[in-house]
């Protein structure tokens, strides 16, 4: 699977919007790109997945580059609940297993 | 709905002793993940299950781990002559197949193992 790299860390306002950015400059044809979330204790969150196409769910929104090498998980209005680690992870369609390979993710700090 | 759940929440061990930390996954859900995460960093992948058979098991770290799925459903990750190294929260994740990208993984709340 693709390598992601991810800021370590970031603020956002509350009710602002939050943009997450996810470089996968190696990404192939056939990878998705996951956006996972992980809250202080808890297990990890699917948030959001999408392959080329810009994705939106009820939780955020997904924006692909053309080229494909980057995107943005944007949570459109962050409130204190959505402080958590978020991870970008690349990975191969229909692959057996679908293990997820985390990396270090992007610590959001939702401020008041 | 009931979702993935871990027992125990919090187990502490003392060096070489031999631990279970059990999860009970989603019911239906065919595919089940362990993964384990150290402090600061992201979880990573340990063995997955198809229904009871392992069918990777390429991320366990040496021959002291081990875990089973006898029926197809709860899974028990088995640790032996345990160390200070292996202390780390341990995930437990199911999905309802194995296969394609839509089959999110749901996670458990983990098991925190601290091996004293």
């Amino acid at each position: 699977d693709a390598k992601t790299t991810q800021p370590t860390s970031m603020d956002c306002a509350e009710g602002r919007a939050a943009n997450l950015p996810c470089n996968h400059s190696t990404i192939s044809g056939n990878e998705y790109v996951y956006w996972y979330r992980q809250i202080h204790s808890q297990g990890p969150q699917y948030i959001i997945h999408g392959l080329k196409n810009n994705e939106t769910n009820e939780m955020a929104s997904l924006i692909i580059t053309e080229d494909r090498k980057s995107s943005t998980l944007i949570l459109p209005h962050a409130t204190l609940r959505d402080t958590a680690v978020y991870y970008c992870i690349v990975r191969v369609a229909m692959d057996a297993g679908n293990m997820l390979t985390f990396g270090g993710g992007t610590r959001l700090m939702v401020k008041p | 709905g009931a979702g993935v759940s871990q027992t125990p929440s919090n187990k502490v061990t003392e060096k070489g002793k031999y631990v279970e930390l059990r999860c009970d996954p989603i019911s239906g859900h065919t595919a089940l993940y362990w993964y384990r995460q150290s402090l600061g960093q992201g979880p990573e992948f340990l063995i997955y299950f198809q229904g009871t058979g392992a069918a990777d098991d390429s991320g366990l770290p040496n021959d002291r781990f081990f875990a089973v799925r006898p029926e197809g459903s709860v899974s028990t990750l088995k640790i032996q002559r345990t160390e200070r190294g292996d202390s780390a929260v341990y995930l437990c994740a199911s999905s309802p197949m194995g296969g394609g990208t839509d089959n999110e993984q749901f996670f458990g709340p983990g098991t925190r193992l601290t091996v004293l």
